[in-house]
């Protein structure tokens, strides 16, 4: 089983950036998909992006309300996945999370295992 | 896109009795709905995928039904580390999104 350990995180000011890391234990990443889900406080969980693996060309795919500020990437030499945040803004404040994701007998990725989540405080 | 709509949003329930929540989504998701367990202050836990698979180690008690749009996740013998809030979520389309969760208490 895949053990998920995140880092990164913390206060930044509206329109900064920031870097999320998310480093795997346990098992190679090679054959997962790699996603990161946020949660604002008090509310549900938001799918933020998901990046495929190396037999996908790690095409990445985000949630419209990030397209264009956020990017995804993974280096799976060192079984790390990264989440690029640009252009902050204040609804961007969540814990954020990265999750790997494994195949369906219909060949579609689901959530698998579940980094411990990281804060991330958008504020002046 | 594919909105998740759960109900209730919150239950009471009993130690060893058992839950039922629902989970409907707009447009058929070709049973590529999984569910989450979620407790205060830490990660979702993945219980169920592709419906009724359930995740590695996650115990029987916890069953997954339903096709085309609407679905349910049943929880029996309810145990007090069963209390937490549950969420459904669609990976057939993007953005993959989740419903707006079940809280169960005792």
């Amino acid at each position: 089983e895949i053990q998920l350990v995140q880092s990164g995180g913390g206060l930044v000011q509206p329109g900064g950036s920031l870097r999320l890391s998310c480093a795997a234990s346990g098992s190679p990443l090679n054959d997962h998909y790699m996603d990161w889900v946020r949660q604002a406080p008090g509310k549900g969980p938001e799918w933020v992006g998901r990046i495929r693996n190396r037999a996908r060309a790690y095409t990445t795919e985000y949630a419209a309300s990030v397209k264009g500020r956020f990017s995804i990437s993974r280096d799976d030499s060192s079984n790390s996945v990264y989440l690029e945040m640009r252009s902050l803004k204040i609804e961007d404040t969540a814990v954020y999370y990265c999750a790997s994701e494994f195949r369906d007998i219909s060949d579609y990725y689901y959530f698998d295992n579940w980094g411990q989540g990281t804060l991330v405080t958008v504020s002046s | 896109d594919i909105q998740m709509t759960q109900s209730p949003s919150s239950l009471s329930a009993s130690v060893g009795g058992s839950v039922t929540i629902t989970c409907r989504a707009s447009q058929a998701i070709n049973n590529h709905l999984a569910w989450f367990q979620q407790k205060p202050g830490k990660a979702p836990k993945s219980l169920i995928y592709a419906v009724s698979s359930l995740q590695n180690g996650v115990p029987s008690k916890f069953s997954g039904s339903g096709s085309g749009t609407d679905f349910t996740l049943t929880i029996s013998s309810l145990q007090p580390e069963d209390f937490a809030t549950y969420y459904c979520q669609q990976y057939d389309t993007y953005p993959l999104n989740f419903g707006g969760g079940t809280k169960v208490e005792i």
